[in-house]
This record gives structure tokens, C-alpha cells and sequence, in this order.
């Protein structure tokens, strides 16, 4: 599985945009890029997916360079309610080996008043 | 709330004793995932069921053993439990075997006194 290099932490203020950028150098070409979020005591949840170039849905946007190294996170306006730890996963994707996910340290992001 | 159903909620309990722990699915989810979450060693996968047979095995204790029953729902159980076993006992859960989106429960959270 290819690792995932994403910062320990960051700090925002509310209504601004974060970006959390996620290196992954060893991706392979059938590996998806995955973000999960995560509050305390509680389980991750699913935020976006993507493959190659931008994916947005309702909470966030996805935007993946054409060589796949790295992906960035983007949540725009976020409020207080968006601390938590942010997951970048690589890897399993459809038809190969297992649905495990390897979780790294994630990001902290702490958004302040 | 992602679908997915825990019990208990917590669990407080002693070295050298046997604890198990629940989980249901999200109806129609085949697929069911548990994890353990420690301060040092973060998220981390446990092991994989699919259908009542299990599919795949992480840093799973020999003294953990796991089963998903015909009806789907899953349970995990520790034995021989020492201190460092306390934890954050996640399941999840996917439509089908590999590579696609896992939806968490809220956790169980064991103490080992």
C-alpha cells in the first residue's frame, strides 16, 4: 500500500478555506485517494474520493495533480465544528487485493473563533 | 449516524478477563471490519469478514478471535485482556468486498483495569 505523508497538525479561524495536502509518491495506477474525518471518540467518516484531477461534493473538494504524488483537501469555510483529525488513505482500490484501510497520524485541525 | 450499530457503549473490566464485543452492519453490508484505536498507535485494522467468512487479518492478536454470523453481525472477542488492550474498538462496514466506502460505528470503549 502506498504511504501517506500528511501535516501533524494546523490551525484555521472560521470562514476561512483550509487545504490539507496529503504526498503519497508511491501510488499505483489503480489506487483511489480517500479522506476520512474524524471527532473524538468516534468513528471516522467517509468525506470524499477521488482518482485523478478535482472531485467536489457537499462538504469538500478533492484536487489531484496528473502525477497522482499528492492530493489536497480543501474545505471551504470551515467552522468550529470542523475540528477533528483529517485521514488521507491510498490505496485498495476496486478489484485488487483487500478492503483493509491503513490509517496514518491524520492531520489535527483545530479551527478557532 | 452512519448505520452501524455497537454495543456496549463502554466497557470496564480486569486483567486476565474475557470481554466481547458487538457490532451490526448497515443493512444490506456485507462486508464487516474491526479496528482498534490506542493513543500510541492510532488507527489500526484488525481484521475482515465478508459474508461469515473471514477475508482478511491485520495486527490481530492471537488472544482476539472475531466471527460474523449468519444474520451478519459481528462480534469480537479479547481474552486474556492486559492493560495495553484498552482501547477504541471500531466496526465497519461495506456493501461488498474490496475497495469501497466503510461506514463506522460509534466505538466501544474498553477499560482494562
Amino acid at each position: 500500500l502506498a504511504k501517506t505523508t500528511q501535516p501533524i497538525s494546523m490551525d484555521s479561524y472560521e470562514g476561512q478555506e483550509v487545504n490539507i495536502t496529503c504526498s503519497h509518491n508511491n501510488i499505483a495506477t489503480n489506487d483511489y485517494i480517500t479522506w476520512y474525518q474524524q471527532f473524538p471518540s468516534q468513528g471516522p467518516r467517509f468525506i470524499i474520493q477521488g482518482y485523478k484531477t478535482k472531485v467536489t461534493n457537499e462538504v469538500a473538494s478533492l484536487f489531484i495533480p496528473a502525477d497522482r504524488k499528492s492530493s489536497t483537501l480543501s474545505l471551504p469555510r470551515v467552522s468550529l465544528s470542523d475540528t477533528a483529525v483529517y485521514y488521507c488513505l491510498v490505496g485498495d482500490s476496486r478489484g485488487s487485493t483487500l478492503g483493509r484501510l491503513y490509517f496514518g497520524r491524520g492531520t489535527q485541525l483545530t479551527v478557532w473563533p | 449516524d452512519s448505520g452501524v450499530t455497537q454495543t456496549p457503549k463502554h466497557l470496564i473490566t480486569a486483567t486476565g478477563q474475557r470481554v466481547t464485543l458487538r457490532c451490526s452492519p448497515r443493512s444490506g453490508d456485507l462486508s464487516v471490519y474491526w479496528y482498534q484505536q490506542s493513543l500510541d498507535q492510532g488507527l489500526q485494522f484488525l481484521i475482515q469478514y465478508y459474508n461469515g467468512e473471514e477475508r482478511a487479518k491485520g495486527n490481530i492478536l492471537e488472544r482476539f478471535s472475531a466471527q460474523q454470523f449468519p444474520d451478519l453481525h459481528s462480534e469480537l472477542n479479547l481474552s486474556s485482556l492486559e492493560l495495553g488492550d484498552s482501547a477504541l474498538y471500531f466496526c465497519a462496514s461495506s456493501r461488498g468486498l474490496e475497495g469501497e466506502t466503510q461506514y463506522f460505528g460509534p466505538g466501544t470503549r474498553l477499560l482494562v483495569l
